[in-house]
């Protein structure tokens, strides 16, 4: 059961335009959100995270929304440019007990961004 | 420079065999993981570890071990009990104070022949 659902395998976007990229999550008991950025063959990147008491953040081109009635958020890009295109990853954290907390991550979406 | 570090970037093991994946980080951070990745596939937690000698079990740890006998070192050994151990592997590290964004290494891609 996934609990950190990204429904768009892929996107594709003119360079210069808004990437959206959508994320859905079940767990209430999620309290913490992030988006990391990945390319082949190497670990994901950090992007930009949003706590649960928040509905925006803003870091440059990225921003995150975050919708928690509707177990929803999203990460807006603007302006898209090539060096963008990569695979999004949207991951939620919940304690998990014992002190620690865990990420669960969605599949990804693969963003083109054509030039 | 801080960083995490996992090497060999690339490993090719006959199928049987164990292997030790290696995950070093000098963050100073408490808290180290180990993931899968599979094509298509989100990252699945293997195991965990909060402090020096103790972790826990994740969602996939059936057919891996692990240990933590230093702060700065988390290795991840794939046992020949794992059915499909072809794999990308991701170890990453966060501070342990709440919920904190976890910091990723390069991956080591695993091959079973």
């Amino acid at each position: 059961d996934q609990q950190v659902k990204q429904n768009s395998p892929s996107l594709s976007v003119q360079e210069g335009r808004i990437s959206i990229l959508n994320c859905d999550y079940t767990n209430s008991m999620f309290d913490y959100f992030l988006w990391y950025k990945k390319y082949p063959a190497e670990g994901p990147t950090f992007l930009i995270s949003i706590s649960s008491i928040k509905d925006k953040n803003e870091d440059g081109r990225f921003t995150v929304f975050l919708n928690k009635s509707a177990k929803h958020l999203s990460l807006h890009i603007v302006p898209s440019q090539p060096g963008d295109s990569a695979v999004y990853f949207c991951a939620a954290s919940a304690y998990s007990g014992a002190g620690s907390y865990q990420l669960t991550f969605g599949k990804g979406t693969k963003l083109s961004v054509i030039p | 420079d801080g960083g995490i570090t996992q090497s060999p970037k690339y490993l090719f093991r006959k199928e049987g065999q164990n292997v030790t994946l290696s995950c070093e980080q000098n963050l100073n951070h408490d808290a180290m993981y180990w993931y899968r990745q599979d094509p298509g596939q989100g990252l699945r937690l293997i195991y965990y570890s909060q402090i020096v000698n103790d972790f826990q079990k994740g969602d996939i740890a059936e057919g891996y071990s692990v240990s933590r006998e230093k702060k700065e070192s988390f290795p991840l050994t794939v046992t020949s009990a794992q059915k499909n151990p072809t794999a990308f592997y991701l170890c990453a590290s966060s501070t342990d104070r709440g919920a904190d964004t976890q910091y990723f290494g390069p991956g080591t891609r695993l091959t079973v022949l």
